[in-house]
């Protein structure tokens, strides 16, 4: 089994509409973080958890809510989707090393697409 | 200026050549650098991770870092079809704790 998850791992929806993209994740690390890619635009993040307790906003962070419903768990929301909003999704997880960014490992991906 | 520079490509060589992708970054605090590789429509995978300057060797692939330029690069020897794909610099971004900063990928294609 995949060691991050994430569902759907296609959607498409209209606009107005609430969405909610879901991250699981096995590994047991601490962070997880949402980016979305673009094409043209690479990876940008959308909001990073540190732990259950700690959730930040990143550089895209307009239009998306997130919840950290676990140390496994980490959902994001588009509470009234925009056709902008569409792209490709990714959940990532990286462990927890002292005074050091460790490798982030991604889930599959979600395509998402706003009509 | 973007904080994670990279040619976006495509940059094209013949099989069993050497690639040379390489990446800039704005941020003299970042510690943290690695090399992600992607195909189309799927997700990143980590190739190779860098801490210190100098060279790090791992098979095929070598990642050199130059703190002082600002500098990352990555060089696969004996290049192979397979390693056609678009690849990935991220630099750990200091003012926001952990995460990263991507580039936006540089895009390589090996010729048989």
């Amino acid at each position: 089994d995949a060691d991050v998850t994430q569902t759907p791992r296609n959607r498409i929806t209209k606009t107005g509409k609430r969405i909610m993209l879901e991250c699981s994740q096995t590994k047991g690390h601490d962070r997880m973080y949402w980016y979305r890619q673009d094409p043209g635009l690479g990876l940008r993040l959308i909001y990073y958890s540190f732990d259950v307790k700690d959730i930040n906003k990143g550089e895209i962070s307009d239009g998306y809510s997130v919840s950290r419903q676990a140390q496994a768990k980490f959902s994001l929301s588009l509470e009234s989707a925009i056709p902008n909003q569409t792209a490709l999704y990714f959940c990532a997880t990286s462990d927890s090393v002292a005074g050091r960014t460790d490798t982030q490992y991604f889930g599959p991906g979600t395509r998402l697409t706003v009509l | 200026q973007k904080e994670v520079e990279q040619n976006s490509g495509p940059l094209s060589v013949p099989e069993g050549a050497i690639a040379s992708l390489n990446c800039t970054y704005s941020d003299r605090g970042s510690q943290s650098f690695f090399w992600y590789r992607q195909y189309s429509g799927k997700s990143p995978e980590l190739i190779m991770s860098i801490y210190s300057n100098g060279d790090k060797e791992d098979g095929r692939f070598t990642a050199q870092l130059n703190k002082a330029s600002q500098y990352v690069s990555l060089l696969i020897r004996d290049s192979q079809p397979s390693d056609s794909a678009t690849y990935l610099c991220a630099v750990n971004n200091p003012r926001a704790g952990y995460a990263l900063n991507f580039g936006k990928g540089t895009s390589l294609l090996v010729t048989p």
